[in-house]
Parts: C-alpha cells; structure tokens; sequence
C-alpha cells in the first residue's frame, strides 16, 4: 500500500465549477499535512498546509481528519490556470531526520 | 535571485556515463534533499542532508552517490548510467525546524540513451 494515495485523475472541470480532492495516508505517526502544486514539467511548490481545525485561503479550503487518516482540498469557483497536479504530501519525522512523503497527485484541468 | 537553483536543466547522455548535478540554496537552510520524479509523475525521495551530514537514504543504488561540501550544496554524481535512471530529479532544502514545507528547485531533466 502507498504512503500516501490520491486519485490520478483526471478531473475535467468547468470554470467556475467547485472540484474537491482527497487523499489518505497509512502512516499514522505524519505530523504535518500540505497541498502542493506541480504545473507541467516545473516544480512542486506550496499551496497549503493544512491543519486539523480545517484552513482556507481564498478558494482553497484544506481539511485534515487524523483519526481517518485523510486529507481534502476543495476548490471554489476554479479558474483556467488551476489547471495542475495537486499533490497530497504528509511529513514525518523519522529516527534520523525528516521526509515529506508525496502521493501520486491529482491532475486537474479546468476548461471554458 | 533563484532561491535553490540546480544545474544543469536538462542533460542527455548515453548508458554507462557518469555524470553530476549540482544544487545550491541561498535560503540559509540546513537540510537538503534530492528527489526522483519518474516517468509515472511519482515523486519520491533519495536522500537527505543536514548541515553535510546523511541523513536519509532510501535504497538507492550506490551508483548514486551525494556529496555536500558545505550546507548550502548538496550535489549528485550517478556512476554507470542506466537506462532507468532517466527522470527529473529535483534539489529541494528546508529549515531544520519540522512543519516547514521544502522549497525545490527547478529539476534536472536526466535522459539516458
């Protein structure tokens, strides 16, 4: 079993449609939870963190529920260049060090 | 000013080279990591840096080997190429404290013939 699992996707949306995605990771030991962003052949970069009281920023809300050990991101009114990945990443300290665990992603196109 | 910056962007070579990526952040961070993104798009990590020190490796072959001189570089040499090798690998680094998420660089599109 992955770490962390999402649906690939595809998700074909029309602008201004809300599109929610989740996610669920196996180890329950992940401290912290973020939302990544990862635009064709470019880096994954930061979208959120998401917090166990729920979070939102714009027309981003993230919602953790760690005792079911999943995580949502819902977009609201989403726009052209939402288009992306959107990557679930769980961060858990180990012995040694510390490691943002990735899932898959979640591809989303948002068309006229 | 690129915050973690890896060369070179884009880098062909045949099977059973040996060739290098470097990366440097400016951010004053003290670890830094290398991650495989491979052709499925499944970003995985390969090792971890804390101020030089080894701190994760994830079962990578030991053709793979980081070296970091100073807090700020952590490079990639991989010895004898092979066709599997090819994939982004992207340089990311983040404080020491935990929560933080990483910053990455622009990844080094590795292909081998």
């Amino acid at each position: 079993r992955k770490e962390v699992e999402q649906d690939p996707g595809p998700f074909n949306v029309p602008e201004g449609a809300t599109v929610a995605f989740n996610c669920t990771y196996s180890n329950s030991a992940s401290q912290s939870f973020f939302w990544y962003r990862q635009d064709c052949r470019k880096e994954p970069k930061l979208l959120m963190s998401v917090y166990s009281s729920g979070n939102e920023d714009g027309r981003f809300t993230a919602q953790l529920n760690r005792a079911s050990q999943y995580i949502s991101l819902l977009i609201r009114d989403s726009k052209l260049s939402d288009s992306a990945t959107y990557l679930c990443v769980v961060f858990i300290l180990t012995g040694g060090g510390n490691k943002l665990t990735f899932g898959t992603g979640t591809q989303l196109k948002v068309e006229l | 000013d690129t915050a973690v910056s890896q060369t070179p962007k884009y880098l062909v070579t045949q099977m059973g080279n040996d060739k290098s990526i470097k990366c440097e952040q400016n951010l004053g961070h003290d670890t830094m990591y290398w991650y495989k993104q491979d052709s499925k798009k499944f970003l995985k990590i390969m090792f971890s840096y804390n101020n030089k020190e080894l701190i994760i490796n994830e079962t990578v072959p030991n053709r793979f080997s980081p070296k970091s001189p100073d807090k700020a570089h952590l490079n990639l040499h991989i010895n004898s190429l092979e066709l599997g090798d090819s994939a982004v690998y992207f340089c990311a680094s983040s404080p020491r404290t935990v929560n933080y998420g990483y910053t990455f660089g622009s990844g080094t599109r590795l292909t081998v013939v």
